[in-house]
């Protein structure tokens, strides 16, 4: 069974840059046919698609978030990482990391294995 | 405003079958882009139960199916219980806007 468990700051203040640690267990970053996601949930809203990094170390990011957002991995660890920077009080959310595989092929992605989540607000 | 709209809330009687509506458009679900639906508690992650389309993880119970067609997908739940109430997303790719997206959520009551 993979479990996922983020890890970082309990606060962020604006400006600051936000990073925060995933450290995955029952699997291995390593493993090719995943893709290894962020996901945030701001309060009151839906959830947004951040950005993923494949087992290689290839990134996609929303472009959305592009100019801000850096994904990477730490294959001796199983970890991956977030960085987001300039963050502004509408950065506050609920982060997930999340494991994104697709059965169908390239237009079939989903996101089958989640961490808890962590909330990370941003104020001053 | 998502590009994949649900309705805020749908609600039925233990028993009953309630159905939730995900729209969206030619850039993701009428392009071919797969809908996936989740299911969140307070409090708690989202839980994958209905991937590419139509599938069920193991472990989902068969009172959740999927549908789609067109730029439209649909999840019915039949036999609504009470564990059913929490929120459900929908999920797809928009090749416009290069994202995975969500719709904005579906409040299921149990009354």
């Amino acid at each position: 069974q993979v479990q996922l468990q983020e890890s970082g700051p309990g606060l962020v203040k604006p400006s600051q840059t936000l990073s925060l640690t995933c450290t995955v267990s029952g699997g291995s970053v390593s493993s090719g046919g995943y893709y290894w996601s962020w996901i945030r949930q701001r309060p009151g809203t839906g959830l947004e698609w951040m950005g993923y990094i494949s087992h290689n170390g290839g990134t996609t990011y929303n472009p959305s978030l592009k100019s801000r957002l850096s994904i990477s991995l730490d294959t001796s660890e199983n970890q991956l990482s977030l960085k987001l920077g300039s963050v502004t009080v509408a950065d506050t959310a609920v982060y997930y990391c999340v494991r994104t595989v697709s059965v169908f092929g390239v237009a079939g992605y989903y996101f089958d294995y989640w961490g808890q989540g962590t909330l990370v607000p941003v104020s001053s | 405003q998502s590009v994949l709209t649900q309705p805020p809330s749908v609600s039925g009687a233990p028993g009953q079958r309630v159905t939730i509506s995900c729209t969206g458009s030619s850039s993701n679900i009428g392009a071919g882009y797969d809908v996936n639906w989740y299911q969140k508690l307070p409090g708690k992650a989202p839980k994958v139960i209905i991937f590419g389309n139509i599938n069920r993880p193991s472990g989902v119970p068969d009172r959740f199916s999927g549908s789609q067609s067109g730029t439209s997908a649909s999840l019915a739940i039949t036999g609504l219980q009470a564990e059913d109430e929490a929120e459900y997303y929908c999920q797809s790719h928009d090749s416009r806007l290069r994202a995975y997206v969500f719709g904005d959520g579906t409040k299921v009551t149990v009354l």
